[in-house]
C-alpha cells in the first residue's frame, strides 16, 4: 500500500511540460514525497524529492501543495526519453513502497 | 562506473535449483535492499540491510536468503527454484535507513526465469 494515488497514464507532446499530479491526503508531518521513474527495461530512476518546500533539479520541479495532500512533478520539456512509468511514493516506514505509477507517453 | 551493480543480468534455471544474485555499491550508502517486479510490473520491497543488520524481513519465503558479507554488497541466495520466482529483481542502496530524506539508487536489475 503506496498511500498515494496517481491516473494510471499520461499523454504528452514532445518539447511541451508535463505536470504529473499524486494525491497523498493521508500524509504526516514527517513524511518525505518521493518520485522515481522506470525506463522500459531498467531499474527505478531517482527524479526528485522533498518535505514541504518546492524542489527543483535538473530533471525536474517538484510543487508541493501547501497543505501537502498532494504533489505535482513538472517536467519542463518533455522527450521522447522522458517515456516512462513515474511513481509517486509517500516514504512512511524503513523503505520505498511503490505503486501502480503513471505510464506516462510522449508523443513526437 | 556503475554505482549500484548486480550480477548475473540474466539467469535462467530449471525448477529445484539453488542460485545466487549479488549486489555491489559503491557508494559509501549504508543500507542495502532487495526489491521484486514481478510480471504485472508490481515492484516490492523484500528484505533491507543496515551495515550489515537485517532491517526489514517482508513476507518472503524462507527460501530467500539474503546475505551481506559487508555493507557494500548484499547478495541474494535462492534455495529450490520454484516458477513463481520468475521475476526481475532489483538491488537498492541508500545513505540511511528509515528517514526519507536520501534517494535510493537502484541497479539495472537481474531476470530471472525459471524453467
Amino acid at each position: 500500500d503506496a498511500k498515494t494515488t496517481q491516473p494510471n497514464s499520461m499523454e504528452s507532446n514532445e518539447e511541451e511540460p508535463v505536470h504529473l499530479p499524486c494525491n497523498h491526503s493521508t500524509i504526516s508531518g514527517t513524511d518525505y514525497i518521493h518520485w522515481y521513474r522506470q525506463l522500459p527495461s531498467q531499474g527505478p530512476e531517482y527524479v526528485i524529492h522533498g518535505l514541504t518546500s518546492n524542489v527543483n533539479n535538473r530533471m525536474a520541479s517538484l510543487a508541493i501543495a501547501e497543505d501537502r495532500k498532494s504533489s505535482t512533478l513538472i517536467l519542463h520539456r518533455a522527450t521522447l526519453r522522458d517515456a516512462a512509468v513515474y511513481y509517486c511514493i509517500r516514504f512512511s516506514g524503513y523503505a520505498l513502497n511503490f505503486g501502480k505509477g503513471t505510464s506516462l507517453l510522449v508523443t513526437p | 562506473d556503475t554505482a549500484v551493480s548486480q550480477t548475473p543480468k540474466y539467469l535462467v534455471t530449471q525448477m529445484g535449483n539453488d542460485k545466487s544474485i549479488k549486489c555491489e555499491q559503491n557508494l559509501g550508502h549504508d543500507t542495502m535492499y532487495w526489491y521484486k517486479q514481478d510480471s504485472k510490473k508490481f515492484l516490492k520491497i523484500m528484505f533491507s540491510y543496515n551495515n550489515k543488520e537485517l532491517i526489514i524481513n517482508e513476507t518472503v519465503p524462507n527460501r530467500f536468503s539474503p546475505k551481506s558479507p559487508d555493507k557494500a554488497h548484499l547478495n541474494l541466495h535462492i534455495n529450490s527454484l520454484e516458477l513463481g520466482d520468475s521475476a526481475v529483481y532489483f538491488c537498492a542502496s541508500s545513505q540511511d535507513v528509515g528517514s526519507g530524506v536520501y534517494g535510493y539508487t537502484f541497479g539495472s536489475g537481474t531476470r530471472l526465469t525459471v524453467v
